[in-house]
């Protein structure tokens, strides 16, 4: 197995404008986990799905963002109208069902807005 | 809510052995993960406790005390690669108990 992988790794937009991000995670794992990390921080959850249904999403996830895992494969985070402060790096975690505790992340997609 | 607590930094020498702490406030609790992140890296899981008592995994070993909220991560005979940031996780009282909390992070410097 090639592991959690998500691209792109690095990107850079202007305020306003639309990003959208991909992740493919290890392809036994049913659970799919977005979070975002900010320097000095530990990363902080954003959604998850369990195959193709997204179960849960943070409280404190704006509008803006919707995520997806049409075929319960790979997952997309899109993020709308972006802002300055939704520069992060955005990290994509797969696990299986039993072991939730226990999850594998990809390397992360840095968003820089400028 | 949940939140955690952990010292942001630790240091220490080659070969010494180290103790990073963790307090957490649940509402609900399923165990206690840690997770190791090299600078540029992706999180890695390192262990997971659910009942109280040690877990011992090579050099490094985790402690669970669910009456205290308390855990520790042990790493012993520390080596220079074992500098990066160390985060203590719970998972979340949601719909199912997956999505892991984290805390802030420990960074550890190990110097020669």
């Amino acid at each position: 197995d090639t592991g959690v992988s998500q691209d792109p790794r690095h990107k850079i937009t202007k305020r306003g404008q639309n990003v959208t991000f991909r992740c493919d995670p290890i392809s036994e794992h049913n659970r799919l986990y977005w979070y975002r990390q900010t320097l000095g921080q530990g990363p902080e959850f954003l959604t998850y799905f369990q195959n193709e249904a997204q179960l849960e999403k943070s409280r404190l996830l704006s509008d803006r963002f919707s995520a997806e895992r049409p075929k319960g494969s790979f997952s997309t985070l899109e993020i709308q109208r972006t802002e300055q402060g939704d520069s992060a790096m955005y990290l994509c975690a797969s696990s299986t069902t039993g072991r939730s505790y226990e999850q594998y992340f990809g390397p992360g997609t840095r968003l820089t807005v400028t | 809510g949940q939140s955690l607590e952990q010292p942001s930094e630790v240091t220490a020498v080659e070969g010494a052995i180290v103790q990073i702490n963790c307090t957490y406030q649940t509402s609900g609790f399923y165990g206690l993960s840690w997770y190791q992140q090299h600078d540029g890296g992706a999180p890695t899981f390192l262990s997971y406790n659910a009942l109280d008592g040690l877990e011992e995994t090579g050099r490094f070993s985790s402690f669970l005390s669910r009456s205290d909220s308390y855990g520790y991560l042990l790493l012993q005979e520390l080596q220079m690669k074992d500098s990066a940031s160390y985060f203590c996780a719970v998972r979340d009282n949601g719909q199912a108990g997956t999505a892991l909390i984290f805390g802030k992070g420990t960074t550890l410097s190990v110097s020669s």
